[in-house]
């Protein structure tokens, strides 16, 4: 089993719509979790930590399900803007928890 | 202020030679470390560095791999007798605290590693 498992889309979405991303993890030791953003060709840029609790930035809502080991990543009003790839990141494996354990990313379009 | 930078942007190598890729983190930042990305896979942790110890070396692939710090700054990985499956995005990335999990890392630009 993959450790962060992604759905690799596309997803192609028109502008104004709500988009959802899933993402589950396989190490119940990890801590840490978050939703990073990669343009093409770019660096991976941190989009928002992810809380139990879950958490809302603008946009933007992520929630966290550790029983069920299950991140998610709610983009509403989708703007052209927002056209990149997701990636799901959680810390671990190991004693490590310093280590990010990257998944594959899901690449969202949002069209005109 | 400025952030994460690396060098060269681009490296095209051929088989067999050695490569040396160079980080320079944000200033301050005592947490260092290197990942690696293929083309259609995820990023791959490499190593990590604590100021100029590196406790964790688990994720360099072969002995080929090596890397160092100096002065609790600039970071070179070293990638000898290069082979085609190193070919890659190499990534550096920096954290202000030492280990901390919820520390945010800051990534460079990356170099981009193409093995003839």
């Amino acid at each position: 089993r993959k450790e962060v498992e992604q759905d690799p889309g596309p997803f192609n979405v028109p502008e104004g719509a709500t988009v959802a991303f899933n993402c589950t993890y396989s190490n119940s030791a990890s801590q840490s979790f978050f939703w990073y953003r990669q343009d093409c060709r770019k660096e991976p840029k941190l989009l928002m930590s992810v809380y139990s609790s879950g958490n809302e930035d603008g946009r933007f809502t992520a929630q966290l399900n550790r029983a069920s080991q299950y991140i998610s990543l709610l983009i509403r009003d989708s703007k052209l803007s927002d056209s990149a790839t997701y990636l799901c990141v959680v810390t671990g494996p190991g004693a490590g928890s310093y280590q990010l354990t990257f998944g594959k990313g899901t690449k969202l379009s949002v069209i005109p | 202020g400025a952030g994460v930078s690396q060098s060269p942007s681009n490296k095209v190598t051929e088989k067999g030679k050695d490569v040396e890729l160079r980080c320079d983190p944000i200033s301050g930042h005592t947490a260092l470390y290197w990942y690696r990305q293929s083309l259609g896979q995820g990023l791959e942790f490499l190593i990590y560095f604590q100021g100029n110890s590196a406790p964790d070396k688990s994720g360099l692939p072969s002995d080929r791999f090596s890397a160092e710090r100096t002065g609790g700054s600039v970071s070179t990985l070293t990638i000898q007798r290069t082979q085609q499956e190193d070919s890659a995005v190499y990534l550096c990335a920096s954290s202000p605290r030492q280990g901390d999990q919820t520390d945010t890392q800051y990534f460079g630009p990356g170099t981009r590693l193409t093995v003839l």
